[in-house]
């Protein structure tokens, strides 16, 4: 099993600051790598898909790059609804995993 | 609009089974392209693929291998649903469960999800 480590755990910070979150994996995903936000008591959200793809609808300030085992999600300025908790999540084959997360507070 | 809503006890008693139910609008459960999946969340175990179904020339799934055994996703494909029977179940099986979709084709990742339903297994 690939296991995605995350860093840092939280990262504090203020509106229009930006954030760097890594997400690393014990084994080479390729590009397979997605990024996904989560607030209390909402399910995720995907916000990054094939390591620097966003979803329609996500805005620009967010940004994936990186491939093989070390990843990087940026937020260029912080919005006031950006502070929440940030997960990335690799597919090899047909097997899923998750990092543990990295919260993002004020 | 892709809407997945789900339903099912909260509470299981230790050594039952865990019976949770997806309601599917917006999209069909037979889909060509793509997986149903579940997934569970706990503050000890974090988020956790759990397994998947999906439809090619015949219905196939996969399951986590920490679950193997124990899990059972099927859709039902009268009322464009999806379940989730785990049997066994221990206190380590409480979390929420959520239902969602991967779309394949091109998107590579989980883009709909269930509100999720919060289980706790306890006697």
């Amino acid at each position: 099993e690939i296991v995605l480590t995350q860093s840092p755990a939280t990262l504090s910070l203020s509106p229009g600051e930006s954030a760097t979150l890594s997400c690393r994996a014990s084994q080479s995903v390729g590009r397979s790598l997605a990024w996904y936000q989560q607030k209390p008591g909402q399910a995720p959200r995907l916000l990054i898909y094939g390591a620097s793809k966003r979803v329609t609808g996500i805005p620009a300030r967010f940004s994936g790059s990186g491939s093989g085992t070390d990843f990087t999600l940026t937020i260029s300025s912080l919005e006031p609804e950006d502070f929440a908790v940030y997960f990335c999540q690799q597919r090899t084959n047909w097997l899923f995993t998750f990092g543990p997360g990295t919260r993002v507070d004020v | 609009q892709v809407l997945l809503q789900q339903s099912g006890p909260g509470l299981v008693k230790p050594s039952q089974t865990l019976s949770l139910t997806c309601a599917i609008s917006g999209d069909s459960v037979s889909r060509d392209s793509g997986t149903w999946n579940w997934i569970r969340q706990s503050p000890s175990r974090g988020l956790e693929w759990l397994g998947r179904t999906y439809l090619r020339s015949q219905w196939y799934d996969d399951y986590a291998p920490s679950l193997k055994g124990r899990i059972s996703i099927k859709p039902d494909t009268a009322t464009n649903r999806l379940s989730l029977q785990l049997s066994s179940v221990t206190p380590a099986d409480t979390g929420v469960y959520y239902c969602v979709r991967w779309p394949g084709s091109s998107l590579d990742g989980f883009d709909i999800w269930g509100p999720g339903t919060v289980v706790t297994v306890s006697s």
